[in-house]
């Protein structure tokens, strides 16, 4: 069946502009995840969503990201005046059921702030 | 705080030469140890969990292995389309996963 899908692959903003990340899960997937991986590193955890509940966003750097999942599908990460440190590959995962659960991951988008 | 090494950073083989890579960790209360493989610009691709000290993972030319303090990934006979970066993370008490950087294997012909 289909996997995790991630839109746009390759995003490439000027800094301070808004961008917008999108997720689309395993069809029935309950939970949701969002990673920041820097060149070279394993991913770092950013939010967890369950449903439409977002359980944890400790992992958030700063307030100007923000993300959300309004109908416990598809998800969108935002960033809000983009400086050059959030360049990365932004990889989102999602579960069946709970943080228990294996985590399936997305192909990734590459956010590249010049 | 959680913490996961891996190790070596890189490692290049021939094909058919049997090595194993290593990730130490630390973790306050192990809910599961996680193994993923990840081609250039693909995400992780999910290939074993172990739970507990002892419990063995087998699939084709990999098998992971755990103790309390570190998990092995052997990988036999490697073939070239066995080169990629492999990505162990734990998973504690409070369910949050920690990844390691990743071990970037590549398998000459």
């Amino acid at each position: 069946g289909a996997g995790v899908s991630q839109s746009p692959r390759y995003k490439v903003a000027k800094r301070g502009q808004d961008v917008a990340l999108r997720c689309d899960p395993i069809s029935g997937h309950v939970s949701l995840f969002w990673y920041q991986q820097a060149l070279g590193q394993g991913p770092e955890f950013l939010t967890y969503f369950q449903n439409e509940a977002q359980l944890d966003k400790s992992g958030l750097p700063s307030d100007r990201f923000f993300a959300e999942r309004p109908e416990g599908s598809v998800s969108t990460l935002k960033i809000q005046r983009t400086q050059q440190e959030d360049s990365a590959v932004y990889l989102c995962a999602s579960s069946l059921t709970g943080a228990t659960d294996t985590q399936y991951f997305g192909p990734g988008t590459r956010l590249t702030v010049l | 705080e959680d913490q996961v090494t891996q190790s070596p950073e890189a490692l290049r083989l021939q094909e058919g030469e049997s090595s194993s890579l290593n990730c130490s960790y630390t973790v306050s209360g192990l809910r599961g140890l996680f193994w993923y493989r990840q081609d250039p610009g693909k995400g992780p691709e999910f290939l074993f969990t172990l739970y507990s000290a002892g419990e063995e993972k087998e699939k084709e030319r990999l098998k992971a292995t755990l103790t309390k303090k570190e998990s092995f990934l052997h990988i036999t006979a490697p073939k070239p389309e066995d080169s990629a970066t492999y990505l162990c993370a734990v998973r504690n008490n409070n369910n949050d996963m920690r990844f390691g950087a990743g071990t970037r294997l590549t398998v000459k012909p």
